[in-house]
């Protein structure tokens, strides 16, 4: 069965630190994407990333980075010098190809972020 | 360019009222999806569209859900009669192939009181 934890409900962090949001999937198929997605206060669900399960490069965008290791099933992902307009719901997810011919979405719980001026 | 639309962005109805979500996919974006999210919850997939056709529908909770894509274009959710059960925030996405990133909307929160 498909799985995705984020063990981490909420965190709280000062303006200008860097947080690390976890993110540990299970899934049997070789073939899968891992994706991030923000959730602002309006409620879209606003994406972030997408990797393939074949490419375990680590990606940098501005202040965004995300550490994809399959030997310990982890996609975490950082962020430097956090600003406020950060603050958000981040879901991980895990796409994978169900039986149907569907690529499904495996959403975690969510990791809801506050960064404090 | 115009992102996924949904409407109405929150609906209060009573349990037993029908009530119907619409949502408006990025144009020329054949993959269209459903998912729901109960209070504190993961967020679940419901059903995937592809063009008109349902692809997947094995995520719907129960017949009282129905969902409908007419033309391959907009899609409309329907609840009826609704529980108090059907209450989150009800998310439609859309995605140009299968397996690239699927584009959510804001969601519409449904409340059943």
């Amino acid at each position: 069965a498909q799985k995705v934890t984020q063990a981490q409900t909420e965190i709280s962090v000062v303006e200008k630190e860097d947080v690390t949001l976890d993110c540990v999937y299970e899934t049997r198929d070789t073939t899968y994407y891992l994706f991030w997605y923000k959730q602002p206060p309006s409620g879209e669900l606003v994406f972030l990333i997408r990797r393939n399960s074949f490419d375990e490069q680590n990606e940098i965008s501005g202040r965004y980075s995300w550490n994809f290791q399959k030997s310990t099933s982890s996609f975490n992902f950082t962020i430097t010098a956090s600003q406020v307009v950060d603050s958000a719901v981040y879901f991980c997810a895990l796409s994978y190809l169900a039986p149907s011919g569907t690529y499904k979405y495996i959403f975690g719980t969510g990791t809801r972020l506050k960064v404090l001026a | 360019e115009a992102g996924v639309t949904q409407f109405p962005s929150h609906s209060v109805i009573e349990k037993g009222q029908t009530v119907t979500l619409r949502c408006d996919p990025i144009s020329g974006h054949d993959n269209l999806y459903w998912y729901r999210r109960v209070m504190g919850k993961e967020i679940k997939f419901l059903l995937h569209f592809v063009k008109e056709s349902k692809q997947d529908e094995s995520g719907m909770p129960n017949n009282r859900f129905l969902a409908e894509r007419t033309g391959g274009t907009y899609s409309t959710l329907k609840v009826q009669p609704a529980e108090l059960e059907d209450s989150g925030v009800y998310f439609c996405a859309s995605s140009l192939l299968q397996n690239t990133e699927a584009f959510f909307g804001q969601g519409t929160r449904l409340t059943v009181v």
